[in-house]
This record gives structure tokens, sequence and C-alpha cells, in this order.
């Protein structure tokens, strides 16, 4: 099974900041991968696909990076409805999920 | 628009058995793959089945296989989750997602609580 691991877990920052979270696949998944925002009670919303494409209606300042083991979700500016948690999620065998990053406001 | 609904959560024994089911509305659902995904309180995301835009060919997490059995039925546009032998740490929010690989839209998730 492909493990993913994302870090931080909790990441603090300010309105405006710039940020960067990290996800790490146990073996090369190429680019087959896919960044979440998810707020409490809600489900999760798909930012990007194929590791750097971005979904249809999701702000600019939201982009992706990576291929093959490690991969990134930066933030260019962060703005209030951005504190939420995130996942990266797998697809080039079955699917798994990050535990998540939490990004809290500071 | 996309629309999924589900429904049939609740609180069952251990043991016990739950049918999920999950409305689709809004696009053409025979033509999609389907998925379940689940989410333990507090906990993250963990992808449970997927089901083929046909019903030809499944798949199911090492954790659910042999208990959980995923369906569908085009002509009522409806994805179904059957989940027998329950234990306590399948207690977790389900959503069903349009697609297989990353999942593009998700339902608002029905509550799965197994406790005695």
């Amino acid at each position: 099974d492909i493990q993913m691991t994302q870090s931080p877990s909790t990441l603090s920052a300010s309105v405006g900041d710039r940020v960067t979270i990290t996800c790490r696949a146990s073996q090369s998944i190429s680019s087959w991968l896919a960044w979440y925002q998810q707020k409490p009670g809600k489900a999760p919303k798909l930012l990007i696909y194929e590791a750097s494409n971005l979904e249809s209606g999701v702000p600019s300042r939201f982009s992706g990076s990576g291929s093959g083991t490690e991969f990134t979700l930066t933030i260019s500016s962060l703005q209030p409805d951005d504190f939420a948690t995130y996942y990266c999620q797998q697809y080039y065998t079955l699917y798994t999920f990050g535990q998540g990053t939490k990004l809290e406001i500071k | 628009q996309v629309q999924l609904v589900e429904s049939g959560g609740g609180l069952v024994k251990p043991g016990g058995s739950l049918r999920l089911s999950c409305a689709a509305s809004g696009f053409t659902f025979s033509d999609y793959y389907m998925s379940w995904i689940r989410q333990a309180p507090g906990k993250g995301l963990e992808w449970v089945s997927y089901i083929t835009n046909t019903g030809s060919t499944i798949y199911y997490a090492d954790s659910v296989k042999g208990r959980f059995t995923i369906s569908r039925d085009n002509a009522k546009n409806s994805l179904y989750l059957q989940m027998n032998s329950l234990r306590a740490e399948d207690t977790a929010v389900y959503y069903c997602a349009q697609k297989a690989g990353y999942f593009d839209h998700w339902g608002q998730g029905t509550l799965v609580t197994v406790s005695s």
C-alpha cells in the first residue's frame, strides 16, 4: 500500500502569509496527486488534481507542484476563508489520503 | 449542478448491519465511477470502495473487504453500501463521491455510529 505523509500536522499563520504544505508518498506516484480543503462539518472540496491543475472555481492563490514522491500545496497570500484542514490524496494505486494539515490563525 | 445526497446512517450495535444510499442528480449517473469515503470523528479521510459505471469492477479497502458491499442502480441514479458485521472502528461519516481517482463532487455525508 502507498502511504502518504503530510507535514506539518498543524500550521499557524496570519492573513497575507505565504504558506506551504508538503506531502510525501512512500513510492513514486508520478503526478497522480490531489489536494482538498475541508472545513468543520463539511465535505472536502477539491482544490488541485494531477499535482498542479487548479480545479475550476478555485482561487489562483492556491497552487500545487511536485512529482514522484514529493509534492507541495502553496497558498500565496492567506485569506480568512483559507483557515481549514488540507489533505493530499494519491490515486496512482487505489486511493490513500494524507493525515491532514490543520491551518490555524496565528 | 451535481448533487449527491446520502442517507441511511444511524446507530447500530456491534455485529449489526446497515445499508447506506446515495441519490445522485445533475449528471449522467451511468457514465461515472462512484466511490464511498469515510471519516471517523476527529480523524482523517479513508477511501472505502469504488464501483465502475457499469458495476463490472469493484474494489474495497482491506479494512472493509468481506464485510461491505458496494452496488448501484443506474435506473434509479443511486449508489449503495451494504455494511455487515459492523465494528466500533467503522463509526464515521460516510461520503459518496463522484468518480474514482480524484473526487470532484462529494455528498454531505451520513453518520454511522457503531456502539452497544
